[in-house]
């Protein structure tokens, strides 16, 4: 089992407020990184696919940034909403097809 | 547009029993994924499948796990002789390339008394 480590496991942040967070992974035998944002009853919905060094994606108010060679990823959110509140993962993906999932970080948007 | 459907969201079983999961993943997906996620963690690979090929099942926990997708659609988990440790959400998800991202169903809730 790889260890992909999410920090920090929980936030709150003010409405408005901007903010980010790290997904630690394995440098080596990197494939792929996904991000999913899960909110409570729903099911996780992709946000990012991102695998080359370097990649930088966005979607909305909300980007994520890639640096394989040391082997992490951030998410940033700008201008949070109560309506981001969620868990948001990240997976790991090998050469092989399973993704390995850090416990994902809780975020809370207080109105 | 339909997503990934699992059935039944929520089941309660005793101990000893067999239970099995059903998963209707995004028609025309290729692949098709389980998951077990225990309370407080991220969700674990349990086996993929590549249309009706089981390619890997190097997560199932024990040879009481048994995953099928007969005709490269639907797909069953099943949990035979269930212990307490079962107990966890079993999620399903369908992608329809290996670069693309997982769409997931809502799981199912499974309880071991």
């Amino acid at each position: 089992i790889l260890n992909v480590e999410q920090s920090p496991q929980s936030l709150h942040v003010q409405e408005g407020d901007s903010t980010n967070f790290t997904c630690s992974f394995p440098s080596s035998n990197f494939y792929a990184l996904h991000w999913y944002r899960w909110e409570t009853a729903k099911s996780p919905e992709a946000l990012f696919v991102m695998t080359l060094n370097g990649d930088e994606k966005k979607k909305g108010r909300i980007s994520a940034t890639l640096n394989t060679k040391e082997g992490y990823s951030y998410l940033y959110i700008k201008g949070s909403q109560p309506e981001d509140s969620a868990t948001y993962l990240c997976a790991f993906k090998t050469g092989a097809n399973n993704l390995f999932f850090g416990t994902g970080t809780r975020l809370t948007v207080i109105p | 547009g339909a997503g990934v459907s699992q059935s039944p969201r929520y089941k309660v079983a005793k101990r000893g029993q067999d239970v099995a999961l059903r998963c209707d993943p995004i028609s025309g997906h290729v692949s098709l994924f389980w998951y077990q996620q225990a309370l407080g963690q991220g969700p674990e690979f349990l086996t993929y499948f590549q249309n009706e090929a089981q390619l890997d099942k190097s997560g199932l926990p024990s040879d009481r796990f048994f995953a099928e997708r007969p005709e490269g659609s639907v797909s069953t988990l099943k949990i035979q002789r269930t212990q307490q440790e079962d107990s966890a959400v079993y999620l399903c998800a369908s992608s329809p390339g290996t670069h693309q991202p997982q769409h997931f169903g809502d799981g199912t809730r499974l309880s071991i008394l």
